[in-house]
């Protein structure tokens, strides 16, 4: 699986968009870009994914650069719920068993 | 509530013993997936099942094993338990993950805090 590099850690004030960005440099064209989150003392949920485009969803918005070496999420307006580890994964198309491999997240610290 | 149910929450048992942990997933969905997070390991993906078979290993030890029955209910067994065990282990499910080759989004539990003494 290729790899993905965040930063470790990260603040934001509440009530302002926050962009939580991911490199993988050594992704493959079949490769999905997947976000999870993981709440304090939760298991991880999914926030969104996507391939090429741009995506968005309810809770989040998905940035994916031209040459799809690096994305971004999207949190439009942090509230103190958004505290968590922000898991950036990339997941194969291609004899995909449906796993995933986490790496070391980004730890997301929202202010009052 | 993700619809993932792992029992039980919390465990406390002693070096050498052995425990089981138990994962119903979510209605309909034929996968379950294995991790475990400890502190300095992260979330580690341990092992998945696809409607009853072995789909996927990962960093699985050998004194642990797991099954999927045919209600596509999970165990995970620990056994000769060491101190370095004592983790969180989640199991998630989705209702992909065999040969086709589409993929879904995985649910997670709440897991199973497991502390080895």
């Amino acid at each position: 699986d290729a790899k993905t590099t965040q930063p470790n850690s990260m603040e934001s004030n509440e009530e302002e968009p926050v962009h939580l960005p991911c490199n993988h440099s050594t992704i493959s064209g079949t490769d999905y870009i997947h976000w999870y989150r993981q709440l304090p003392s939760q298991g991880p949920e999914y926030v969104i994914h996507g391939l090429t485009s741009n995506v968005n969803n309810r809770m989040a918005s998905l940035a994916i650069a031209e040459d799809r070496k690096s994305s971004t999420l999207i949190l439009h307006r942090a509230t103190l719920r958004d505290a968590a580890v922000y898991y950036c994964i990339l997941r194969t198309k291609l004899g995909n068993t449906g796993k995933l491999i986490f790496g070391q997240g980004t730890t997301l610290q929202v202010k009052p | 509530d993700s619809g993932v149910t792992q029992t039980p929450k919390h465990l406390i048992t002693a070096t050498g013993q052995r425990v089981t942990l138990r994962c119903s997933p979510r209605s309909g969905d034929l996968s379950v997936y294995w991790y475990q997070q400890s502190l300095d390991q992260g979330l580690q993906f341990l092992i998945q099942y696809y409607n009853g078979e072995e789909r996927a290993k990962g960093n699985i030890l050998e004194r642990f094993s797991a099954q999927q029955f045919p209600d596509l209910h999970s165990e995970l067994n620990l056994s000769s338990l060491e101190l370095g065990d004592s983790a969180l282990y989640f199991c998630a499910s989705s209702v992909a993950g065999g040969t086709s080759g589409i993929t879904g989004e995985l649910f997670f539990g709440e897991g199973s805090r497991l502390t080895v003494l």
